[in-house]
Order: C-alpha cells, then sequence, then structure tokens
C-alpha cells in the first residue's frame, strides 16, 4: 500500500518495560511527525524530522522518550521505563515536505499495566 | 499559546439531518486551519482545510469557512448519511511555526442513525 503504516498496531507493557514504535511513512516523503492521543482527546504533538535530522522534539514529555529516524525513512519512537500515563494511540504523519497536508498512520495502541 | 476548542459529543443525528460542529481557535499567528476525520478503526484523514480569512473548505459535501473576526471555522454538512458516523476533529497550524506541525482540538463524535 501507499500509506503511512505503523507497527506494532497494539502493545501492552508492563510498567518498567522499554517500549519501540515503528513508523514507515509514505516513500518520498521527506517529513515525518509523531504525535501522542490520549483517551478522548486530541493528539499531541511530539517531535518532528526533516529527513534524518529531529528539528523538533519540544513536545517529547520525558526524557524518557527518544525518537530517531537514521536514514530518513522508517523512525521509530522509543519510550524507556513505560509509566501507566503512557498508555495512548501514538500516531505517526508524514508530509513530501514541510507545512504540507499531513497523511496519517492508523496508530499504535500502547496500554501500560 | 495556540489553542482549539470545539463543541463537545457525542453529537448523534438522524440520516439526511443538518449537521454543525463549532470549532473556535487562538493563535500567534495567521494560522491554516483544517477539520480531520477519523473513521472507526481507521487513521486520521484531512477532511478540508482552508489557510487563509474567509477561504472557504470544502468536501464530500461538508464544507466550514475560516472567520477571523470571530476565530471559527465551523463545519457542516446539509444532509448527513450513516457512513458519516466518525468522530471529527478541528485542528489549525500556526503561520509562526516553521514545520507545520497541528494543534488539535478534542474531537466530537458524531453517530447518525437511519
Amino acid at each position: 500500500g501507499a500509506g503511512v503504516s505503523q507497527s506494532p498496531r497494539y502493545k501492552v507493557a508492563k510498567r518498567g518495560q522499554d517500549v519501540a514504535l515503528r513508523c514507515d511513512p509514505i516513500s518520498g516523503h521527506v517529513s515525518l511527525f509523531w504525535y501522542q492521543q490520549a483517551l478522548g482527546q486530541g493528539p499531541e504533538f511530539l517531535t518532528y524530522f526533516q529527513n534524518e535530522a529531529q528539528l523538533d522534539k519540544s513536545g517529547l514529555p520525558s526524557d524518557r522518550f527518544f525518537a530517531e529516524r537514521p536514514e530518513g525513512s522508517v523512525s521509530t519512537l522509543k519510550i524507556q521505563r513505560t509509566q501507566q500515563e503512557d498508555s495512548a494511540v501514538y500516531l505517526c504523519a508524514s508530509t513530501l515536505g514541510a507545512v504540507e497536508t499531513q497523511y496519517f498512520g492508523p496508530g499504535t495502541r500502547l496500554l501500560v499495566l | 499559546g495556540d489553542s482549539v476548542t470545539q463543541m463537545e459529543g457525542p453529537v448523534t443525528l438522524s440520516e439526511e439531518a443538518f449537521l454543525t460542529i463549532n470549532c473556535t481557535y487562538t493563535a500567534t499567528g495567521y494560522p491554516s486551519l483544517f477539520w480531520y476525520v477519523q473513521y472507526p478503526g481507521e487513521g486520521l484523514q484531512l477532511l478540508l482545510k482552508a489557510t487563509k480569512a474567509d477561504d472557504k473548505g470544502s468536501n464530500k459535501g461538508f464544507e466550514a469557512t475560516y472567520r477571523k473576526e470571530t476565530t471559527s471555522f465551523h463545519l457542516e454538512k446539509g444532509s448527513v448519511q450513516v457512513s458519516d458516523s466518525a468522530v471529527y476533529f478541528c485542528a489549525l497550524s500556526d503561520s509562526t511555526d516553521s514545520w507545520g506541525k497541528l494543534q488539535f482540538g478534542a474531537g466530537t463524535q458524531v453517530v447518525v442513525t437511519p
């Protein structure tokens, strides 16, 4: 398919575990965003990549969260020592360039027990 | 900071009824405004957008007009169908932001019954 894909779709983690969430953007899309969507809320910005450069990480809620995009394509959002408040849907979006229409993946639903 | 406020749901309507979802915003610059829709089990999809004051975005029978004087971007559809049942998100992208990151409202669930 030509859309943004994310894996896994669902993840259950015990408190304290590390998790890694993957995003495959649309081929050729330069820009990539991560958002966090808590239950019953709208998505909130986490971080932004332009190619492999992470240009904005102002939305990452703590130093337990970090993201990478080493080859300017696939991105991974990693959460260390997960806490219950990390339970949310994590959305990835890609665009052809900055300030363009964002195309969203289906999200990864993370539940921390 | 920037924010988006939209009416709470769920909004329950009968098929062929008129739909309005209110959205107001605050922004430091001159934002672009968006409506995204999330159908059950699917990802967010752009429904329509407007990039400057008095612009009207439209798609699939939905319309919204960028009203700078009232800082609003209300979504309307004249005759809804069961297939319009979804969660609708109003969002903005501030002109002062170089990347175009989106600020979303909390979403409004719409349920259309036959």
